[in-house]
């Protein structure tokens, strides 16, 4: 099955840092998404994003479907954006998930 | 509703007992999925239900999971005979269903945390 590999596994930066975090994918897929999961659990759909580049506010996604990777931008980062970074892809009827990265952004 | 909600946010229970957990989709998304997320840990994919049939039950890990929507809306995932090993967080997920379903942005609950003594 299609493998999902996310690094950098953790990452800690000072407030106001700007951060790229990677996910590479085994395989060609036509779904793949970026979540935040905060510090108490909530998951929330960054970017739906199967090829190309996107942008909102501090975030930006770029996927580059024909060499099976998409980078996450997070720029001038607050310490809000602390939690876990996940990407998923669309195999069939299932989203499969990388591992994450643990993002912790310091005041 | 304005969003996925899931009920209860937490379970305790015992070794053995069996166990019905809740998910609320947002109104008129006809796709729904449960995942389980152990600590630490990325989402693990159980099972997916376009209106009330599920075309993907793979990802259930025994027969002792089981799961089931009514009326295309709510779903209630069912544990018997719960293991230590159960013992994680219980994600629902919800989306609008017209693309395949996991080709579209899914929209997660709470969650519901179960713990199995």
């Amino acid at each position: 099955g299609i493998q999902v590999e996310q690094s950098p596994p953790d990452l800690i930066l000072q407030e106001g840092a700007n951060s790229t975090l990677r996910c590479n994918f085994s395989d060609s897929v036509n779904n793949l998404q970026w979540f935040h999961q905060n510090p108490w659990g909530q998951l929330i759909n960054l970017f739906y994003i199967p090829s190309g580049t996107k942008q909102n506010g501090r975030l930006s996604a770029t996927t580059v479907a024909t060499e099976r990777y998409s980078l996450l931008y997070i720029s001038s980062s607050q310490t809000t954006d602390s939690g876990v970074y996940f990407c998923a892809v669309a195999s069939n009827y299932q989203l499969i998930w990388g591992a994450g990265t643990k993002l912790i952004i310091k005041p | 509703g304005a969003g996925v909600s899931q009920s209860p946010s937490n379970k305790v229970t015992e070794k053995g007992k069996d166990v019905e957990l809740r998910c609320d989709p947002i109104s008129g998304h006809t796709a729904l999925y449960w995942y389980r997320q152990s600590l630490g840990q990325g989402l693990e994919f159980l099972i997916y239900f376009q209106g009330n049939s599920a075309p993907d039950k793979s990802g259930l890990p025994s027969d002792r999971f089981s799961a089931e929507r009514t009326g295309g809306s709510v779903s209630t995932l069912t544990i018997q005979r719960t293991q230590q090993e159960d013992s994680a967080v219980y994600l629902c997920a919800s989306s609008l269903g017209l693309a395949g379903g996991y080709q579209e942005t899914q929209y997660f609950g709470p969650g519901t945390r179960l713990l199995v003594l």
